[in-house]
């Protein structure tokens, strides 16, 4: 069975410009999570789907980051546009509904986003 | 508000030797404890968990950790670490009422000496 999937790995772009993160979930997987981990910080929680709904965006630093998941499935999450202080590495995790309110999240490699 | 303190950015030890991580957490009630290992280009992999029930769990890659709620830790050990051992740990809290998202600590990166 494929784990989380992320792409791409490593994206380098400019200031301004807008960079586009995709994440692929593990099949079945209703829950969907987004999270940032900038240089030297902890990683930190974005945002949450369930299936297509988002159910905490608590965690989105401003509007500039737009994410979606269509159909429930596979997730993209936006930067438009982009700034220095976006540069990090984006992880998405997936997890099944919980059972008797547990469950655990698996994740993807990662999408290192460089902004320069 | 959760949170998650690992008190050591970096650790060094030698291969054959025990190996233990620390993690404090702050949280309301009794959350959901997580570890992960990120070694380097792989992403972040989940070595063990606590839910409920006995206090000792045990992990993938021969590691364990023990929760102890009257000191708000769940540190994380090793008998005989391995050179592959090497990477970056962090521990997690998550909490049903919180939509099970986590709050990472900082992270512990260990280092291996031959």
């Amino acid at each position: 069975e494929a784990g989380v999937t992320q792409f791409p790995s490593h994206s380098v772009i400019e200031k301004g410009q807008t960079v586009t993160l995709r994440c692929d979930p593990i099949s079945g997987h209703d829950n969907l999570y987004w999270y940032r981990r900038v240089m030297g910080k902890e990683i930190k929680f974005l945002l949450h789907f369930v299936k297509e709904s988002k159910q905490d965006e608590s965690g989105m630093p401003n509007n500039r980051f737009l994410a979606e998941r269509t159909g429930g499935t596979y997730s993209t999450l936006k930067v438009q546009p982009a700034e220095l202080e976006d540069s990090g590495v984006y992880f998405c995790a997936s997890s099944q509904a919980p059972q008797g309110g547990r469950t655990e999240a698996f994740f993807g490699q990662g999408t290192r986003l460089t902004v320069v | 508000a959760q949170s998650v303190t690992q008190p050591d950015i970096h650790i060094t030890v030698s291969e054959g030797a025990s190996l233990e991580l620390r993690c404090n957490y702050s949280y309301g009630a009794t959350p959901y404890l997580f570890w992960y290992v990120q070694s380097p280009g792989q992403g972040l992999q989940l070595l063990l968990k606590y839910f409920s029930g006995d206090t000792l769990v045990q992990g993938i890659k021969g590691f364990e950790a023990e929760f102890k709620r009257s000191q708000s830790s769940f540190n994380l050990r090793k008998p005989s670490v391995h050179w592959s051992d090497a990477a970056e740990y962090f521990c997690a809290v998550g909490a049903y009422a919180a939509g099970n998202k986590l709050t990472f600590g900082g992270g512990t990166r260990v280092l291996v000496k031959p």
